[in-house]
């Protein structure tokens, strides 16, 4: 069956650090991929995302590019902040299922 | 400000009490879900609704019980909980079921179950 798997955490960076969080899916379709973001006390929210192979979403210095022949969707940061500090999830979602397949969820906590 | 509100924040219930927790969005979507996150496992669908119709049951047990009166509230009437049941629920919503929808997210409500 389809599904997503992340790198384990916690990852504990220094501030300003280069960040990279792993993800992988499994697909028999075409899917959109995303990346959510959990800061403490909060629901999730959309960091970035990518509708097609190739595509490369980015937000708030965080990029991710589609990349279909490694079924990978890595999310990548040059220079982590301490406010970065939150549980990141990468995720899949089709047409027509209302379905969202989410990872695990990956900790990351920055030090000043 | 994500648009999804999510009442109460926390609550804790005992085993033999009956609670609703009730979400609203104020997006204009179609789309509403429940979801289930527990400590070191990953988020639970739960249910979705859209147009007010139900169109999702992952095997949930019948102790939970949505409701969705119209396309702006979704309700999670629970009763005769089990410990199990204590996480975090989260209330989203999408435009549509599109590939591209983003879900949005309310903030949570953390359940205790004694």
């Amino acid at each position: 069956g389809d599904s997503v798997t992340q790198m384990e955490g916690p990852v504990t960076l220094s501030e300003e650090a280069f960040l990279t969080i792993n993800c992988t899916y499994t697909a028999t379709g075409y899917p959109s991929l995303f990346w959510y973001v959990q800061y403490p006390g909060e629901g999730l929210q959309l960091l970035l995302k990518a509708t097609k192979a190739d595509d490369k979403g980015s937000n708030k210095g965080f990029e991710a590019t589609y990349r279909k022949e490694t079924t990978s969707f890595h999310l990548e940061k040059g220079s982590v902040q301490v406010s970065d500090s939150a549980v990141y999830f990468c995720a899949l979602r089709y047409t027509g299922g209302f379905k969202t397949i989410f990872g695990a969820g990956t900790r990351l906590f920055v030090k000043a | 400000e994500t648009g999804v509100t999510q009442t109460p924040r926390h609550l804790v219930m005992g085993m033999t009490n009956k609670k609703s927790l009730k979400c609203e969005q104020h997006l204009g979507h179609n789309a509403m879900y429940w979801y289930k996150q527990s400590a070191k496992k990953p988020l639970e669908l739960m249910f979705v609704y859209s147009l007010e119709e139900r169109v999702e049951n992952n095997s949930v047990p019948s102790r939970f019980s949505p409701e969705c009166p119209n396309s702006s509230h979704l309700f999670l009437h629970l009763h005769t909980l089990q410990p199990e049941d204590s996480a975090l629920y989260l209330c989203a919503s999408s435009q549509d079921q599109g590939r591209t929808d983003t879900q949005y997210f309310g903030p949570g409500t953390r359940l205790t179950v004694l």
